[in-house]
């Protein structure tokens, strides 16, 4: 076990919907990222949360957006759901410094999300 | 910009038999970390090695051996003596460092399946 959980699980939306997801990071790391992984792919940087400030997002509208807590947990919000935002979501933890120290990134078991 | 090569989409073998999970890269950074991860039916993502781009030793752990070669920029994973419980999609990731945040790229999975 990685020590990064996330809930919930498994949840259905419709179209036009919003969603929350959390996420409590590994004990001890201070950064948070999000990645989207759609069937059959590898999964794609969302974005990434570093002292509750966002520090670097992939390639997703602004739709899509997040929130770190004081401890450290993490929230991803989506708005307005689309058909192709149907994915498993991951929450990853690690411990960032300012410098690129290649440190280990842990998953968590993912929120998988079906938009109808 | 970073890329991630997995051309083996699926590879099935028979239990005991050694099987060898190839990954390309792509990068214009001299310092970068590259990463295999395991991603069983439940989802988590499984970190099972990390290699800075300055070691290019193999490593060995268990029945798991990774190759290293930066002249081909490849960073093949073996398998030796594989297992049914070694049958999972197995993603090949490199570092991306973004000047403020560290993501990965990952590579579009191989699926491994051990049978009897």
């Amino acid at each position: 076990e990685t020590g990064v959980t996330q809930s919930p699980t498994h949840l259905i939306k419709t179209r036009g919907q919003q969603v929350t997801l959390r996420c409590s990071s590994q004990s001890g790391h201070n950064t948070v990222s999000w990645y989207q992984q759609a069937l059959g792919q590898g999964p794609q940087f969302i974005f990434q949360y570093y002292r509750e400030e966002e520090n670097g997002r992939g390639n997703f509208p602004p739709r899509f957006s997040g929130l770190q807590f004081p401890n450290y947990s993490s929230e991803l919000n989506v708005n307005a759901l689309e058909l192709d935002d149907s994915a498993l979501y991951l929450c990853a933890s690690s411990l960032e410094s300012a410098v690129d120290s290649g440190n280990t990134i842990y998953f968590g078991e993912g929120s998988w999300l079906t938009v109808v | 910009a970073q890329k991630v090569t997995q051309a083996q989409t699926e590879i099935s073998v028979v239990e005991k038999e050694d099987v060898t999970l190839d990954c390309v890269y792509e990068t214009r950074d001299t310092t970068y970390y590259l990463f295999w991860y395991k991603q069983p039916p439940s989802g988590e993502l499984v970190f099972l090695i990390r290699r800075n781009s300055f070691d290019e030793q193999n490593e060995i752990s268990g029945r798991y051996s990774w190759n290293f070669q930066k002249s081909t920029s490849s960073f093949n994973f073996t398998i030796t003596a594989s297992q049914v419980v070694d049958s999972a999609v197995y993603f090949c990731a490199l570092s991306d460092y973004t000047g403020t945040a560290s993501k990965l790229t990952f590579g579009t999975g191989t699926r491994l399946q051990v049978t009897l």
